[in-house]
């Protein structure tokens, strides 16, 4: 198993650009998250998703878009890129707490991160 | 809403000496407590975690025990090594919340030889 997946790895955009965050997992979890990162303040829920077409605002969702498809993708949308959205983004994911009682049922598993900085 | 603080970092220690960190947290209802840890350059790995009062997570060598009583979830290591240095994060989950977490700010531990 390869776990989660992101890519790309770092990226630089100018003010006012569009990209996409891709994040894969091939756990079959159905809980899938992203969260942001900045120095210094721990990580912050942006959006999650508890299965395919079932997608919902964390913390701190403003400037970004999410979709879900599949159980296995959980595409992260920035819109109109901001200096403000500097940092380093996670995708995680995890099992379903209905659907499965195993001892890491509520562990969440990281992928490496995608450090963006917006110029 | 929920909330988890822990220690400023970074804590800088030599190497066998005994570590701890203290993380406290404020929640409604009863969340599960994690310690995660973050080596430099990766995502976050799950370190250990308890499910319920005075439950005792552990690890490779790093314990820590849910005091309902405290709101306390300290981490602690009786010989830290070298290779321990790394950022560690205290988080919560919502029982009730699709286990989404709430994280403490993170604490950088970095040990010399």
């Amino acid at each position: 198993n390869a776990g989660v997946t992101q890519t790309p790895k770092f990226r630089i955009l100018k003010i006012g650009q569009s990209m996409t965050l891709q994040c894969t997992q091939d756990m079959n979890h159905n809980y899938m998250y992203w969260y942001r990162q900045d120095p210094g303040m721990g990580l912050k829920l942006i959006y999650y998703s508890v299965g395919a077409g079932i997608t919902d605002k964390g913390e701190v969702p403003n400037g970004y878009n999410v979709s879900r498809s599949t159980t296995e993708d959980f595409p992260l949308r920035l819109e109109l890129a901001a200096p403000s959205q500097t940092s380093v983004y996670f995708c995680a994911s995890s099992y379903d707490l209905n659907l499965y009682t195993g001892g890491d049922a509520d562990t969440q598993y990281f992928g490496p991160g995608t450090r963006l900085t917006v110029l | 809403g929920d909330s988890v603080t822990q220690m400023e970092g970074p804590v800088t220690l030599s190497e066998e000496a005994f570590l701890t960190i203290n993380c406290t947290y404020t929640a409604t209802g009863y969340p599960s407590l994690f310690w995660y840890v973050q080596y430099p350059g990766e995502g976050l790995q799950l370190l250990l975690k308890a499910t319920k009062a005075d439950d005792k997570g552990s690890n490779k060598g790093f314990e820590a025990t849910y005091r309902k009583e405290t709101t306390s979830f300290h981490l602690e290591k009786g010989s830290v090594q070298v290779s321990d240095s790394a950022v560690y994060f205290c988080a919560l989950s919502d029982p009730h919340g699709y286990s989404t977490l709430t994280f403490g700010k993170g604490t950088m531990l970095l040990v010399s030889p």
